[in-house]
């Protein structure tokens, strides 16, 4: 059974950074073709993919946000990291990590975490 | 970045046939997933590669697409389909969603 949790800093105050952590049990980031992704979604709107890891140490970012964004893996204990610089009101989201899969030539975000409430308020 | 269309909102009585469109403003070929979030809870994956359906959802829901355009199917709605569904894409970088239509029942 794949499971995902997500976890980090509840309250932040503009500027600061954030810093979130994905345990997850049932696959392995070692396995070929698998990523964890993380995606936000600010409350009652849609859904923003952030950035993601892969098996071979492969790392995607979303443009809008790269500059500010840090991704990383403790592959050994099964996490997935999450680091957002300089972070303002607009960041106050739900922040999930997924696992994401090759499904061939496309990859699939198959499992999803409960997602982890964070706002940013002064 | 590729820009997902979804009308925002549909009302369909149970035991009816409900589509819901997506439409992408470049091709994804068939890099396109649907997903169901019912509030308070984290999105659950339907359908995977425009038409297939991932494993333990119920064979009400179909997908079909290529391209710019797909529709998820639910026949026949049932009362615990109430929610909001999104469509994603992940053929071209970045992946994008959808805004998510939201479906009640009458």
């Amino acid at each position: 059974q794949v499971t995902l949790k997500e976890s980090g800093t509840g309250i932040l105050q503009p500027s600061q950074a954030l810093s979130l952590t994905c345990s997850f049990s049932g696959f392995s980031l070692s396995t070929t073709g698998i990523c964890v992704s993380w995606i936000r979604q600010p409350s009652g709107k849609g859904l923003e993919w952030l950035a993601d890891i892969c098996w071979d140490d492969g790392k995607g970012y979303n443009p809008s946000l790269k500059n500010r964004l840090s991704i990383s893996k403790d592959t050994s204990n099964n996490q997935a990291f999450l680091k957002i610089t300089s972070v303002d009101t607009a960041d106050t989201a739900t922040y999930y990590c997924a696992r994401m899969g090759s499904y061939g030539y496309y990859y699939v975000m198959d499992a999803w975490g409960q997602g982890a409430s964070v706002t940013v308020s002064s | 970045d590729t820009v997902l269309t979804q009308s925002p909102a549909l009302a369909v009585s149970p035991g009816e046939r409900v589509t819901i469109s997506c439409r992408a403003s470049e091709s994804v070929s068939t890099g396109m997933h649907w997903y169901q979030q019912k509030p308070g809870q984290q999105p659950k994956l339907l359908i995977y590669g425009a038409s297939n359906l991932e494993s333990g959802v119920p064979a009400r829901f179909s997908g079909s697409g290529s391209g710019t355009d797909f529709t998820l199917t639910i026949d026949p709605v049932e009362a615990d389909d109430t929610a909001t569904y999104f469509c994603q894409q992940s053929w071209n970088d970045p992946h994008t969603f959808g805004a998510g239509t939201k479906l009640e029942l009458k």
